[in-house]
């Protein structure tokens, strides 16, 4: 089974205006981490954001925030006031287990990503 | 400057050459990671190191190789390229303070011919 599900291969968005990538994770670990990046049209993989699985409010970042329902496994990223510099690839991306474990490689899983183009 | 760095940026090469890309760090993280990108998929892992004496085979190791010279620099090697490696590569790195985050160097965009 994927461990890590993005179900929409692409969506449109207009400038201004909010939106809703999903995610959804598999995981039987208990500690786990969460994290959303952007790879624009260059290639960089650009850090978004990050929940922990014991963190009990929702992460944000700017206009970035993350929805994160357990009980789902669930980890939807919002984007604020959409603008067109937001155009780009999004990648959902579990790590299994919490900080420091040995023999563990804390490896990042990541989803098949979601493009998402802003339209003016 | 930029903490993690990769070499070259973009490269093509023939089928059966060997080739390396190198990444190089400044972080003084321990754990360093190789990744490979194919259009339309996620990352997936190639290998990862603890540290300099500590090698491990990721998802799909097969046809790659790698040498931790240093606690900074990571290098992958395809011994004999095949047009099938074409991909984006990324090295990644963890450690310091935080064991919950990777740090992307910017990719390698390999062609094989």
């Amino acid at each position: 089974a994927q461990k890590i599900t993005q179900t929409q291969p692409g969506m449109f968005v207009q400038e201004k205006e909010a939106v809703t990538l999903d995610c959804t994770y598999d995981t039987s670990d208990q500690s786990y981490g969460l994290f959303w990046y952007k790879q624009p049209s260059s290639g960089e993989m650009i850090f978004l954001i990050y929940q922990g699985s014991y963190d009990e409010q929702n992460a944000t970042e700017g206009r970035y925030s993350l929805n994160f329902q357990k009980a789902r496994k669930s980890a939807n990223l919002v984007i604020s006031a959409s603008q067109l510099g937001d155009s780009a690839m999004y990648f959902c991306a579990m790590r299994e287990g919490y900080g420091i474990s040995s023999g563990s490689a804390r490896q990042l899983t990541f989803g098949s990503g979601t493009q998402l183009t802003v339209l003016p | 400057d930029a903490d993690v760095t990769q070499t070259p940026r973009n490269r093509i090469t023939k089928t059966g050459k060997r080739i390396m890309l190198e990444c190089s760090q400044t972080k003084g993280h321990d754990r360093m990671y190789w990744y490979r990108q194919d259009p339309g998929l996620g990352l997936r892992l190639i290998y990862y190191s603890f540290d300099v004496k500590d090698i491990n085979k990721g998802e799909i190791s097969d046809g790659y190789s790698v040498s931790r010279q240093a606690q900074a620099k990571f290098s992958l090697s395809l011994e004999s390229a095949i047009p099938n490696q074409t991909a984006l590569y990324f090295c990644a790195t963890m450690g310091g303070d935080n064991y919950n985050e990777q740090f992307f160097g910017p990719g390698t965009r390999l062609t094989v011919l």
